[in-house]
Order: structure tokens, then C-alpha cells, then sequence
């Protein structure tokens, strides 16, 4: 079953403004990883943050961990229509080393 | 960074024939791949972890003798939908990890549409 969900499932927003997604999952992790997939491709690695971590940045994402909360939350600030994709969070469970994906959230960036 | 190079990225096929598809890490080893299922707006369903050199590992509901996967080398993993029916249509994706800790950073194919009439 899948572990994380996603919300909102979908998010439509002008170039120019922040989008903010955010994941929540079930089980203790080791590290929990956002991914990116435009329409019909494979999915591109965009940032890992560790269970020990709390916020992590890499150029406009912005990642932050809530292990007791058990969520993310990833922010792609001063958005472009290229990041118009499908994101997902996927998170490596304390006990084993296979990814499970979240359902993702679909981000529109209109100009 | 590492590329994975997944093949075809599009097939349509006729029910009951069998489909191959290929998925090769083009410059690193990869002992471990990984074969999803993708329906559309959904997100991805762990099929099969492929290991190199031994049977790969299926997830539960998921018909081993329908998704043939052979990892016979470090660099290529194939899934074969054997006897395709039109509910085997979807969007089938592979990933390799790309070394270092286990379970950290996977590098995915572009993906394979996969259309049965």
C-alpha cells in the first residue's frame, strides 16, 4: 500500500508565485525524497532530507521533515511554467531500502 | 549524473502477444532495479525489485508469471508482460539506484506506454 498522501492532489498557480505541497506518511522513515514527473516521463530526483533533518534547500525548493508529525512539505518558491509537473514524495522505511511513493500532487503554473 | 535508458518508450501491441521492455543503467552498475506501474494521475505501484544474478522479488498481487523480469547483467533489467490483455495497459517505469547507502537517490527510465488492443 502506499505510504505517503499527498495534498493538494492538484494546485494551479501563476509564474511568479509559491507553491507549497505537502506529504504525510504512516511509518517510522530513514529519509523521505521529492520527485518531479512532467506528463508521461520518468521521474527526476529533485531533494533527500534525512529523518535527522528538518529543513533542507536546494536553489528555489525548500524541504522541511516533521518526524513527529510525520509530514513534509516542499515549496518551490517564484514559480516558472516549467515546473509545471507532477511531484511526489517518497519515503525509505526504517526497515527496508525499497522507495514507496506518495500520490502526488499535479502543479499547474499558468503564465 | 547517472542515466538510466529505458526501451521502447511507446508499444502497441495485440492481445495475447508478449511485450519486452528494457531498462539499462548506461554508466554505472546497478544490482538493484526497480519495475512500476503506472496508472494515469495515479502515482507509482511497486512492481518487482529486479536483483542481479538471482529472482527477482515480487510484490504482493503481482503475477509473476505474467511480468517476466530478467536482470542478467549489472547494466540491463527487462520486464516482459507475457500474453498481453488490455488491462495490462498502463505506463511502465523502471529505476536503478544510483550507488552509495542503500535506498537513496533511484535514477528512473522515461518510461515505457505500454497499449494493448
Amino acid at each position: 500500500s502506499q505510504q505517503g498522501e499527498e495534498d493538494p492532489q492538484a494546485l494551479s498557480i501563476q509564474e511568479g508565485e509559491n507553491a507549497t505541497m505537502n506529504c504525510s506518511y504512516k511509518t517510522s522513515i530513514n529519509n523521505l525524497q521529492w520527485y518531479r514527473q512532467n506528463s508521461g516521463r520518468g521521474l527526476v530526483h529533485l531533494i533527500l532530507i534525512r529523518s535527522n533533518e528538518r529543513e533542507k534547500h536546494s536553489g528555489r525548493l525548500r524541504v522541511t521533515l516533521d518526524t513527529s508529525k510525520k509530514s513534509s512539505s516542499l515549496l518551490i518558491t517564484a514559480s516558472r511554467a516549467a515546473d509545471t509537473a507532477s511531484y511526489f514524495c517518497a519515503t525509505e522505511p526504517g526497515t527496508a531500502s525499497k522507495l514507496t511513493f506518495g500520490t502526488g500532487t499535479r502543479l499547474q503554473v499558468t503564465l | 549524473g547517472a542515466v538510466v535508458s529505458q526501451h521502447p518508450s511507446r508499444v502497441i501491441c495485440k492481445s495475447g502477444t508478449s511485450v519486452k521492455i528494457e531498462c539499462r543503467s548506461l554508466d554505472f552498475q546497478a544490482t538493484t532495479m526497480f519495475w512500476y506501474r503506472q496508472f494515469p494521475k495515479q502515482s507509482l505501484m511497486l512492481m518487482a525489485t529486479s536483483n542481479e544474478g538471482s529472482k527477482a522479488t515480487y510484490e504482493q498481487g503481482v503475477e509473476k508469471d505474467k511480468f517476466l523480469i530478467n536482470h542478467a547483467s549489472l547494466t540491463l533489467s527487462t520486464l516482459t508482460v507475457t500474453s498481453a490483455h488490455p488491462e495490462d495497459s498502463s505506463f511502465y517505469i523502471c529505476s536503478a539506484m544510483g550507488g552509495g547507502r542503500r535506498g537513496e537517490k533511484l535514477f528512473f527510465g522515461s518510461g515505457t506506454q505500454l497499449s494493448v488492443l
